[in-house]
């Protein structure tokens, strides 16, 4: 089975230019995070998506970063315009939910490092 | 807010030796559920073990096994027969059961040494 899968793998781009980080989860699942991971302040939850809506999206730093679904199979995570902060490894990570509404694992796409030069 | 804590930043391990990575959490709940992730140098997050508040038995799988203290509010995560390949960051990481939010600690680095 394919994994959660990302792309690109690695971005370097010059402060102000537009970024998108592209993310596909494991087939039926219907429930997806993005992350982001600096060695400051460690894995954080940056927005999540049940059924392809956004449902919490507190973690998103700033108006700079933005996250759709349009669909089940596909994500986007744009940061516009990028800056030197914004450098980080940043993953997708998807979960499908139980009958019984429980929630389950969460499996980790194998990122997208980042840098803003 | 629940909290994570990891209080060991590294540790390090013979191979074929057991080793034990801690980890404590604050929360008010009463179910949730706990997770231990790898992060080898590749940078995947695999997951290790999960553990649900609710069930009294500790999750094993394989070599690795938990130690699961409720009333402690402790989530220790024992390695044994250690191999090179469990070199990596070790990340506890606790949810809610009525949210998809997974707060993790700040990793532990471990070492296994040949």
């Amino acid at each position: 089975d394919a994994g959660v899968i990302q792309s690109p793998r690695h971005e370097v781009t010059e402060m102000g230019q537009e970024v998108t980080l592209r993310c596909k989860p494991i087939s039926g699942h219907n429930s997806l995070f993005w992350y982001r991971q600096t060695m400051m302040r460690g894995l954080e939850l940056l927005i999540y998506f049940n059924n392809n809506v956004p449902i919490d999206d507190s973690g998103m730093p700033e108006d700079r970063f933005s996250a759709k679904m349009p669909n089940a199979s596909f994500s986007t995570l744009k940061i516009q315009p990028s800056e030197p902060r914004d450098s980080a490894v940043y993953f997708c990570a998807s979960s499908p939910r139980t009958s019984g509404g429980s929630r389950e694992t969460q499996y980790f796409g194998p990122g997208t490092r980042l840098l803003v030069l | 807010a629940q909290t994570v804590t990891q209080s060991q930043p590294e540790m390090s391990v013979q191979e074929a030796e057991t080793v034990t990575l801690s980890c404590t959490y604050d929360t008010s709940e009463n179910n949730y559920y706990l997770f231990w992730y790898k992060q080898p140098p590749s940078r995947q997050m695999i997951l290790v073990i999960r553990q649900e508040a609710y069930k009294q038995q500790n999750a094993t799988e394989n070599r690795f096994s938990v130690n699961f203290q409720k009333a402690a509010k402790s989530f220790s995560l024992k390695i044994s027969d250690s191999q090179l390949g469990d070199t990596a960051m070790y990340f506890c990481a606790f949810m809610k059961h009525s949210w998809n939010d997974m707060r993790f600690g700040a990793g532990t680095r471990l070492t296994v040494k040949p």
